[in-house]
């Protein structure tokens, strides 16, 4: 079955840092999700990758896939306390299989 | 779009006692997901229906634990002599999966607490 890793597991920046989010799958990725989580609550789609290579932003949010490494990355430039959360990859087949989190503090 | 819609938002039961969750999809969504999450953990696949067919379940999903999607609507997820072990939260997500697949959209969750 499909693992994936997460690093770090969680980080604590100051506000207008940039920080970066790793996820590293067992096997080949052939769609790769992230998603935000505020603690209690439930999962908000961030973005979609489905292409090696591709790279997608949103905002101050920018994730990329990386096929031949089976990894993909998320980048947040000059964070902000709204960004503090958990970050979660994940893996899609029939399903989506997720990693453990990244858990994001921002220091203001 | 109203979004994924869970009911209800917290439940605390004592052992043994039987509990049932509803989760409404987005309306046009074809797939319904069910997962469970325990604190500092990603959430963890349990069950997933394609219209009213229930299509995977997976080990986590003991004989305790029954979900049904009736007419391919709203689902609900049914835990029978809870344990414990139980506790977690129940996230209920969907999707409109044609040609391809597209994100899963989650509801914000029942938080289960068994005493």
């Amino acid at each position: 079955s499909q693992e994936l890793e997460q690093s770090p597991q969680s980080l604590i920046v100051q506000e207008g840092k940039n920080l970066t989010i790793n996820c590293t799958s067992s096997k080949t990725l052939y769609g790769l999700y992230w998603y935000k989580q505020k603690y209690g609550e439930g999962l908000i789609f961030l973005m979609m990758l489905q292409k090696g290579g591709e790279e997608k932003s949103h905002e101050k949010i920018t994730a990329k896939l990386d096929e031949k490494k089976q990894q993909s990355s998320l980048h947040i430039t000059a964070s902000q306390p709204s960004h503090a959360g958990i970050y979660l990859c994940g893996a899609r087949g029939n399903k989506l299989v997720f990693g453990a989190g990244t858990i994001l503090r921002v220091k203001s | 779009d109203t979004g994924v819609s869970q009911d209800p938002r917290h439940k605390i039961t004592k052992r043994g006692q039987n509990v049932t969750f509803r989760c409404d999809p987005i309306s046009e969504h074809n797939r319904l997901y069910w997962y469970r999450q325990t604190l500092g953990q990603g959430p963890e696949f349990l069950t997933y229906f394609q219209n009213e067919a229930q299509l995977e379940k997976s080990r986590l999903l003991s004989d305790r634990f029954s979900a049904e999607r009736p007419k391919g609507s709203f689902s609900t997820l049914e835990i029978q002599r809870t344990e414990q072990g139980d506790s977690a939260m129940y996230l209920c997500a969907s999707s409109l999966d044609r040609t391809g697949y597209s994100p899963l959209h989650f509801g914000n969750g029942t938080r289960l607490t068994v005493t």
